[in-house]
C-alpha cells in the first residue's frame, strides 16, 4: 500500500537539544511539505520541497531545517532555536499543483513535546 | 483577517440531521478549494475537492461561490461515525502547490 510513514508517533525534547522527525513516502510524489498544528488553529506550513535537493522555507521556518535528498525522504530538524516546539507536526506529499487541482496527502504525524 | 475563516463550532446534531458549514477565503485569485476531514488526534484526510459547478460524493455536497468568496459543505442524514473536525482548504494562485488551512469547524453527531 502506498502511503506516507512518519516517525516517531511521539517525540520529547530536552531543553537544547534538536531533534529529528522522519517522513518517508512510497507514492512517488515530488513535493513534500512540513505543517505543524497547534491546538484551535490550522497547519502552518514549515518547510516545502518541489523536488529533489530543493527546498524552501515556508510560513514559520525559523527554529527548523530540512533536507530533501531523496525523493522518498523528507526528514525535519528541530532545533534547539525553537523555543516553542510542542506542536502536532504532519508532512505531506502530493504531485506538483502548478496550475492544478492537486490535494495533499497525510502522514499520521509526530506529536512533539518538551521534557 | 484571516486567509480562510471558519466558524469554529462545536456543531452537535442528532444522527439524521442535515447540516452545513460555511467557510470564507480572502484572496480572490484562489484556485483550488478543498474540505478535508480530521478525526481527534490524528491526520486530516481528504474528504473531497470542490469545483465550481459544486459537487456531490454520496452525502455529502460541495458548493463554492467565487464571487462572494465562500466555500459550503453540507452533509445529510448525518452518521456517529461523521463526528471529527472538518477543515476547509483553499490553494491561492501562485506557482507552486501551498495550500490554506482554516483552523475548522467541530462536529459532534449524538444518537
Amino acid at each position: 500500500d502506498g502511503g506516507i510513514t512518519q516517525s516517531p508517533k511521539y517525540l520529547f525534547r530536552k531543553e537544547g537539544q534538536n531533534v529529528t522527525l522522519s517522513c518517508e513516502q512510497n507514492l512517488n510524489h515530488d513535493a513534500m511539505y512540513w505543517y505543524r498544528q497547534d491546538p484551535g488553529q490550522g497547519l502552518r506550513l514549515i518547510y516545502y520541497s518541489q523536488i529533489v535537493n530543493d527546498f524552501q522555507k515556508g510560513d514559520i521556518a525559523e527554529g527548523y531545517s530540512v533536507s530533501r535528498e531523496k525523493k522518498e525522504s523528507f526528514p525535519l530538524t528541530v532545533t534547539s532555536a525553537q523555543k516553542n516546539p510542542t506542536a502536532f507536526y504532519l508532512c505531506a506529499s502530493s504531485i506538483p499543483g502548478q496550475g492544478g487541482n492537486q490535494p495533499q496527502h497525510f502522514g499520521d504525524g509526530t506529536r512533539l513535546s518538551i521534557l | 483577517r484571516k486567509e480562510v475563516e471558519q466558524d469554529p463550532g462545536p456543531f452537535n446534531v442528532p444522527e439524521g440531521a442535515t447540516v452545513a458549514f460555511n467557510c470564507t477565503y480572502s484572496n480572490s485569485a484562489s484556485q483550488s478549494f478543498f474540505w478535508y476531514r480530521q478525526d481527534c488526534r490524528k491526520e486530516p484526510k481528504l474528504l473531497m475537492s470542490v469545483y465550481s459547478s459544486g459537487n456531490e460524493d454520496g452525502r455529502f455536497t460541495a458548493q463554492l461561490n467565487r464571487a462572494s468568496q465562500y466555500i459550503s459543505l453540507l452533509i445529510r442524514d448525518s452518521k456517529l461515525s461523521d463526528s471529527a473536525t472538518y477543515l476547509c482548504v483553499v490553494r491561492p494562485s501562485g506557482g507552486y502547490n501551498k495550500l490554506i488551512f482554516g483552523a475548522g469547524t467541530r462536529l459532534a453527531v449524538h444518537p
